[in-house]
């Protein structure tokens, strides 16, 4: 059964205080690893997709990266706006997207 | 309007009632999909339609029956809910299918947020 664990639970970052955000994951043949965040009230917002291990990607103060067994979000001089739950999602062969339980951001000024 | 729309954005009903969740997209997309999102645990699949057709149902109690009339809407028909059902419910759809060949990206909806008394 493809497994998907976030961590931490839950993170408190001063203002340009940057940091990682970990997603592990245990799948049979990964076809994608997806990010999102989601502000309160709202849905999922995607941020990026990763397909295969040392693919990097980049918005903002925003960086995804992926190996073969964890991506990480890395938040650069984070601001309070870059405050959300960040979800983590894995495809593998099928029609099913596996989710995380998310990491919640908190940027204080 | 563009986007994916929920109504109602809240909803509390009685463990007898009769309710509907409405989902609407004006993406031009062909799959659409609910999800459900209760507090401290992970999003949660619970069915997926493909040009209006249900291609998945993951295993959800029978007082859930969703209805897709089209590719633009989708409905979650609600009967004798228990409280453990009170969650967020969202709605997202997709250009194909989330498991073709090809990663695929959702939009999801707002959310209609559900309290079973």
């Amino acid at each position: 059964e493809d497994q998907v664990t976030q961590s931490p639970e839950a993170l408190r970052l001063q203002e340009g205080e940057s940091s990682s955000l970990n997603c592990s994951y245990t799948v049979s043949g990964l076809r994608g690893l997806f990010w999102y965040r989601q502000d309160p009230g709202k849905g999922p917002e995607f941020l990026f997709t990763l397909y295969s291990a040392g693919e990097e990607k980049e918005k903002e103060r925003l960086k995804a990266t992926l190996t073969k067994k964890e991506s990480f979000l890395h938040i650069t001089a984070p601001k309070p706006e870059d405050s959300a739950t960040y979800l983590c999602a894995v495809k593998a062969a099928g029609n099913k997207l596996t989710f995380g339980g998310g990491t919640r951001v908190l940027v204080k000024p | 309007e563009t986007g994916v729309t929920q109504t109602p954005r809240h909803l509390v009903m009685g463990m007898t009632n009769k309710k509907s969740l409405k989902c609407e997209q004006h993406l031009g997309h062909n799959a659409m999909y609910w999800y459900k999102q209760s507090a401290k645990k992970p999003l949660e699949l619970m069915f997926v339609y493909n040009f209006k057709e249900q291609t998945e149902n993951n295993s959800v109690p029978s007082r859930f029956s969703p209805e897709c009339p089209n590719s633009s809407h989708l409905f979650l028909h609600l009967h004798t809910l228990q409280p453990e059902d009170s969650a967020l419910y969202l709605c997202a759809s997709s250009q194909r299918l989330a498991g073709d060949s090809g990663a695929n990206v959702l939009t999801f909806g707002a959310g209609s947020r559900l309290t079973v008394l």
